[in-house]
């Protein structure tokens, strides 16, 4: 059991530029999630995939945010013209079932300047 | 509505007890509890789910009160290494099980 993995783990860009992060989930969970974490608080949802699908998403996720999970393995989180507001960490995890726990990975920590 | 987490902080000698709670002004399906140290990912703890149904650490226990809408952590003869923020997140079908998490309890054990 490798755990949930992200990539990269920091980024630093520049206002108004597209940003991509990557999630790999542990291999035989079938939910997966992603939160926002600010100093301070809590993680906040955005997302989350059963499989490939996407089943839910959360006011939070503005228009410029898009996720993918093709295949159901793998999902992606894109920002597209990152605000100074988008600085968060973003976390990932996966869980077997609904009910399973989840089980977060070291997230990526996103900077705009 | 998040829930609410009390205390806001807490400081402890090794050894010393302590209990977080948290509640939520919605019926309760089922409550997660995570650490989370300073830069690092939380990690689960506890879940409890409606029904008395829990899975966790066995040096941690919690109790989850469905008529009064609240959960507790207990945390018993404590260690240096728990010290960090706890977080509780609760769950419903509804929401697809994402948890929505309280603002956390920052822990501090001292020697």
């Amino acid at each position: 059991d490798t755990g949930v993995s992200q990539d990269p783990r920091h980024k630093i860009t520049k206002r108004g530029q597209n940003v991509t992060f990557r999630c790999d989930p542990i291999s035989e969970h079938n939910r997966l999630y992603w939160y926002r974490q600010t100093l301070g608080q809590g993680p906040e949802f955005l997302t989350y995939f059963q499989n490939e699908a996407q089943l839910e998403k959360s006011r939070l996720l503005s228009d410029r945010f898009s996720a993918e999970r093709p295949k159901g393995s793998f999902s992606t989180l894109e920002i597209q013209r990152t605000e100074q507001g988008d600085s968060a960490m973003y976390l990932c995890a996966s869980s077997k079932t609904g009910q399973s726990e989840q089980y977060f990975g070291p997230g990526t920590r996103l900077t705009v300047t | 509505q998040q829930p609410v987490q009390s205390p806001q902080a807490v400081i402890l000698r090794e050894g010393e007890d302590a209990v977080i709670n948290c509640s939520s002004s919605k019926a309760l399906y089922s409550v997660h509890w995570y650490r989370q140290k300073h830069g690092e990912a939380p990690v689960f703890l506890m879940i409890l789910l409606k029904g008395g149904e829990q899975k966790g650490h066995e040096k941690i226990s919690a109790s989850f009160n469905e008529k009064k809408q609240q959960s507790s952590l207990y945390l018993t003869a404590s260690q240096l290494s728990y010290s960090g923020t706890y977080f509780c997140g609760t769950a419903t079908p509804n929401s697809g099980y994402a948890l929505n998490f309280g603002k956390g309890t920052s822990l501090l054990v001292t020697p």
